[in-house]
């Protein structure tokens, strides 16, 4: 089945710098790649996703790359601010039309005023 | 749109109860839901798979006669946790499908989650 590494566990920034979390899959016919933002406690929040007929996707502040040859995509957050401190995860599709979604290991990002 | 709506957000019972969670989607019809399990300061892992009207299929290593999964409508499905241990002790979260066209690769929509504790 589908395994999704993500990298880093933890990463702190100051206000304003930019956050880039990586995570590779293994299932080359994975097709649907979402983020989501997890604040303690709370539900996890879709933030971006993307799909993989494209290489790139913006929105605002965040961004996100896949790169199928290598198996890999990427969250990019530019001029971050306190508020974005939370528990980052990426996701990748499995084959077949089940639609669940297989998690990496989180990534903690403090953003430090 | 695309909520989610999971109860009880807590819940303490004793070992050897059984414990009901309710997710609901209440806005949209969901064919799909999907039962995911979170120790502290871990990831998301898959229980299984909710169909509406079919028996759920579980991920590997998680017992279907203690997790029992009932989808009997488009926007309800149920985990009950059956004579729960203490190690059973998690936050529980559903998820639903919103399905955009005939894909399935559409995002997942969270419910709250369920903090279940075991004494």
């Amino acid at each position: 089945g589908e395994n999704v590494e993500q990298h880093p566990s933890t990463l702190s920034v100051q206000e304003g710098d930019s956050a880039v979390i990586k995570c590779t899959y293994s299932d080359s016919a994975s097709n649907y790649f979402p983020w989501y933002k997890q604040e303690l406690g709370k539900r996890p929040q879709l933030i971006i996703d993307i799909r993989s007929n494209v290489g790139e996707k913006k929105d605002q502040r965040i961004a996100v790359t896949l790169n199928k040859t290598a198996k890999h995509f990427s969250l990019h957050i530019t001029e971050t601010q306190p508020e974005d401190s939370a528990v980052y995860f990426c996701a990748a599709s499995t084959t077949g039309n089940t639609g669940k979604l297989i998690f990496g290991q989180g990534t903690t990002l403090q953003v430090k005023p | 749109g695309a909520v989610v709506s999971q109860h009880p957000s807590r819940v303490i019972c004793k070992s050897g109860t059984s414990v009901k969670i309710e997710c609901r989607s209440l806005d949209f019809q969901a064919t799909t839901m999907f039962w995911y399990r979170q120790f502290p300061k871990q990831s998301l892992m898959l229980m299984a798979t909710s169909n509406e009207g079919s028996k759920a299929t579980y991920e590997q290593g998680v017992e279907k006669d203690k997790f029992l999964i009932n989808h009997a409508s488009l926007t309800l499905s149920t985990l009950t946790v059956t004579s729960a241990h203490p190690e059973d002790s998690s936050f529980y979260i559903c998820s639903a499908l919103l399905r955009t066209g005939s894909s399935y690769n559409s995002p997942l929509h969270f419910g709250n989650g369920t903090r279940l504790t075991v004494t």
